[in-house]
C-alpha cells in the first residue's frame, strides 16, 4: 500500500516568506509527527497530533511555526517568515498508535531552503 | 533529563565482519528503544525496537539489539556486514506516551569497505 507522502520535495523560498508543507499519512494512521533535520543531526520532534487535535506541540520553535490536521488525516506545516535558520529537511511520520510502541513510518522529507 | 548518545558519528567495517554501533540512553523511567535506518535518498525505516519483553530484540537484515538496564546501553549488531548495509543509523528512545519525549540520537554513519 501506500506510504507516506510529502509535498513539495523540495522547496527554496526567500527570507521572510511564508511556506506550507503537507503531509499524507498512511491511510487509518491515527498518529502524525513532524519533525526536522539539519544537516548531519537527528530528527527533532516539532508537534505530534493524535486525530485532528495536536496532542502535544512543544517541539515547536517559535510562534512563526503552526501545523494543522484538520481532517485527522492530511497534515500542513507551516511557516511564517522565514529565516535561513529554518533551512531543513521537514519529515512527516505517521503511526497506528501512540509512541511508546508503535513503528513510525516515515515520509521522504521536504528539503526546504531559506534564501 | 532524558537524552541518547551515538557514541560513534561514523563506523566502517569491511563487508562480512561484524557490525557494532553503539548507544546509550539517559531516562529516569524505563524507556522504549528503536533503531531506525536511513538510507541515502529514503525515508526512515524501523530496524528493531525494544518494549520491555525480551531483552535481546531481532531486526531486518539480520540486526539485533540488546538492552541492558544496568550498562543503560542498548547497541546495535549484526554477524556480517553487507554493502547494502552502508546507511546513516539512529537511535531513538521514547519515554510513556508522551511524543515530546521521542528523542533521536545524533546518528552513525555505517560504510562498508568491499
Amino acid at each position: 500500500g501506500a506510504g507516506v507522502s510529502q509535498t513539495p520535495s523540495n522547496k527554496v523560498t526567500e527570507k521572510g516568506k511564508y511556506v506550507e508543507l503537507r503531509c499524507d499519512p498512511i491511510s487509518g494512521h491515527t498518529a502524525l509527527y513532524w519533525y526536522r533535520q539539519s544537516l548531519g543531526q537527528g530528527p527533532e520532534f516539532l508537534i505530534y497530533f493524535q486525530g485532528t487535535g495536536a496532542a502535544d506541540d512543544s517541539g515547536l520553535p517559535n510562534d512563526r511555526f503552526f501545523a494543522v490536521r484538520p481532517e485527522g488525516s492530511v497534515s500542513t506545516l507551516k511557516i511564517q517568515r522565514t529565516e535561513r535558520g529554518d533551512s531543513a529537511v521537514y519529515l512527516c511520520a505517521s503511526s497506528p498508535g501512540p509512541p511508546l510502541v508503535n513503528e513510525q513510518f516515515f515520509g521522504p522529507g521536504t528539503r526546504l531552503t531559506v534564501l | 533529563a532524558q537524552s541518547v548518545t551515538q557514541l560513534d558519528s561514523h563506523v566502517s567495517v569491511s563487508e562480512g565482519t561484524p557490525v557494532l554501533l553503539r548507544c546509550n540512553y539517559s531516562s529516569s523511567y524505563s524507556p522504549s528503544l528503536f533503531w531506525y535506518v536511513q538510507h541515502p535518498n529514503k525515508g526512515l525505516q524501523l530496524l528493531l525496537k525494544y518494549t520491555s519483553a525480551a531483552t535481546l530484540v531481532k531486526g531486518i537484515n539480520g540486526f539485533e539489539a540488546e538492552f541492558k538496564k544496568s550498562e543503560t546501553s542498548f547497541h546495535l549488531t549484526k554477524p556480517s556486514a553487507h554493502m547494502s548495509d552502508a546507511a546513516e543509523y539512529f537511535c531513538v528512545v521514547t519515554l510513556y506516551s508522551s511524543a515530546s519525549k521521542i528523542i533521536f540520537g545524533s546518528g552513525t554513519r555505517l560504510s562498508i569497505r568491499p
